[in-house]
């Protein structure tokens, strides 16, 4: 049984460049939740998709959207990148019918370095 | 004031020693408490999860949360190397629907 899938794992963007990370949620599970982890730090949530739509948002701007499929697949997009948008990106997905839970599976994450 | 304060470390201990790690938390609102454990370069794995105050053990680990002083502990027994790793404490409200509010985590390192 495959744990939530990210990628890509590692990539180098500069400035004002947009990018798009991918997750593919644990089979079974239907929430997907964004964190970034800047190095040294905690995971800062970012938001989190339910059903297709963003359920709740963290303290991020406009610049950091995203998306949730049919399949319960997601994506986060970061535009306008700036430095200071470096860090590691987890998805994070719950099971079906747990909410509130805090049983959240982590992916390995994707590492985003901007020059 | 952050919402929850976690010292970074690093903590290095020889094989077999206890463990304390600890988080305090400033909003009254949270009830739901975890331990994550981050190995390098991976994503964070849910080692203990703990509701209200009290204790929860489970094998090595025990998690206690005392809410009246906004404090909460994970004590490691008989530490192994393989421990080394990155713990972060977690917290969730009530209805919190998994916005997780993670301290900065600690480093520790267990030497054989």
């Amino acid at each position: 049984d495959a744990g939530v899938t990210q990628s890509p794992t590692h990539l180098i963007k500069t400035r004002g460049q947009q990018v798009t990370l991918r997750c593919s949620p644990k089979s079974g599970h239907d929430t997907v939740s964004w964190y970034q982890q800047a190095l040294g730090q905690g995971p800062q949530f970012i938001f989190q998709y339910y059903e297709e739509e963003e359920r709740q948002r963290g303290n991020f701007p406009d610049r950091f959207s995203g998306h949730q499929f049919p399949n319960y697949s997601s994506e986060l997009n970061v535009n306008a990148l700036l430095l200071g948008d470096s860090a590691l990106y987890l998805c994070a997905s719950t099971p079906a019918g747990t909410g509130g839970s805090g049983e959240l599976f982590f992916g390995e994450g994707s590492r985003l370095t901007v020059l | 004031q952050k919402e929850v304060e976690q010292d970074p470390g690093p903590l290095s201990v020889p094989e077999g020693a206890i463990v304390s790690l600890n988080c305090t938390y400033s909003n009254s609102a949270f009830q739901y408490f975890m331990w994550y454990r981050q190995y390098s370069r991976k994503g964070p794995e849910l080692l203990m999860y703990t509701y209200s105050s009290g204790n929860k053990e489970d094998g090595r680990f025990t998690a206690q949360v005392d809410k009246s002083s906004k404090y909460i502990s994970l004590f490691i027994r008989d530490s192994q190397p393989s421990d080394s790793a990155t713990y972060l404490c977690a917290m969730e409200m009530v209805g919190g629907s998994e916005k997780l509010v993670f301290g900065k985590g600690t480093k520790l390192t267990v030497n054989p």
